[in-house]
């Protein structure tokens, strides 16, 4: 079994201020690691992805997550936000074939 | 491409009526998953398609939702009959064949029930 927890349902930020998204996971076999964005009204889109290889992954918009396998954790972070970034932001994991299992998500909400 | 697409956008029905959610996924994607987010909680997974089988129904709640994807092209969701519990966002994803291909996610379905 595989499980995500997002430890923060909220969190607000000042505009240019950097911000930090915290995701932890749990599972018996090896896994992959991915943070969605969902704005508005929308669907969720894919910001970044760690599958193998450099732990610190580079996304969309600016946004960067580095895996901690010792910690098994994959925080979000953003040095600098923008209010385009407010929205919510839903850690994921695949661990066994294809099951991915969401975070509760995590609102960011950037104040101007 | 075409995005994943959902119909309807929203939809609100009385508890005993039925509801049918349609899912059509980018062309060519032989995975196809179906999620709820119930308000204030986590996206719950319901079940995955490859082509028209199905993979994995576990998450499907109780034998009043029935999915079904022929000729493993779009799929429909049926709630019959839908009760309180049943409100929240339905969303349809589909992937590619590898292990570790992201999900490409619908806008949702906002499912009602009063």
């Amino acid at each position: 079994a595989q499980s995500v927890t997002q430890l923060d349902s909220q969190v607000p930020v000042f505009e240019e201020a950097p911000v930090e998204l915290r995701c932890n996971y749990s599972s018996s076999v090896s896994v992959y690691l991915f943070w969605y964005v969902q704005y508005p009204n929308q669907g969720l889109q894919l910001l970044l992805k760690y599958l193998s290889g450099s732990t610190l992954v580079k996304g969309i918009n600016g946004f960067e997550a580095e895996f901690n396998k010792s910690q098994t954790s994959f925080h979000l972070r953003k040095p600098s936000v923008h209010i385009s970034d407010t929205a919510e932001y839903f850690c994921a994991v695949i661990g066994g074939y294809q099951k991915v299992t969401f975070g509760i998500g995590t609102k960011l909400q950037v104040i101007p | 491409e075409a995005g994943v697409t959902q119909f309807p956008s929203h939809s609100v029905i009385e508890k005993g009526q039925t509801v049918t959610l349609r899912c059509d996924p980018i062309s060519g994607h032989d995975n196809l998953y179906w999620y709820r987010r119930v308000m204030g909680k986590e996206i719950k997974f319901l079940l995955h398609f490859v082509k028209e089988s199905k993979q994995d129904e576990s998450g499907m709640p109780n034998n009043r939702f029935l999915a079904e994807r022929t000729g493993g092209t779009y799929s429909t969701l049926k709630v019959q009959p839908a009760e309180l519990e049943d409100s929240g966002v339905y969303f349809c994803a589909s992937s590619q064949d590898t292990a570790a291909s992201p999900l490409h996610f619908g806008n949702g379905t906002r499912l009602t029930v009063t």
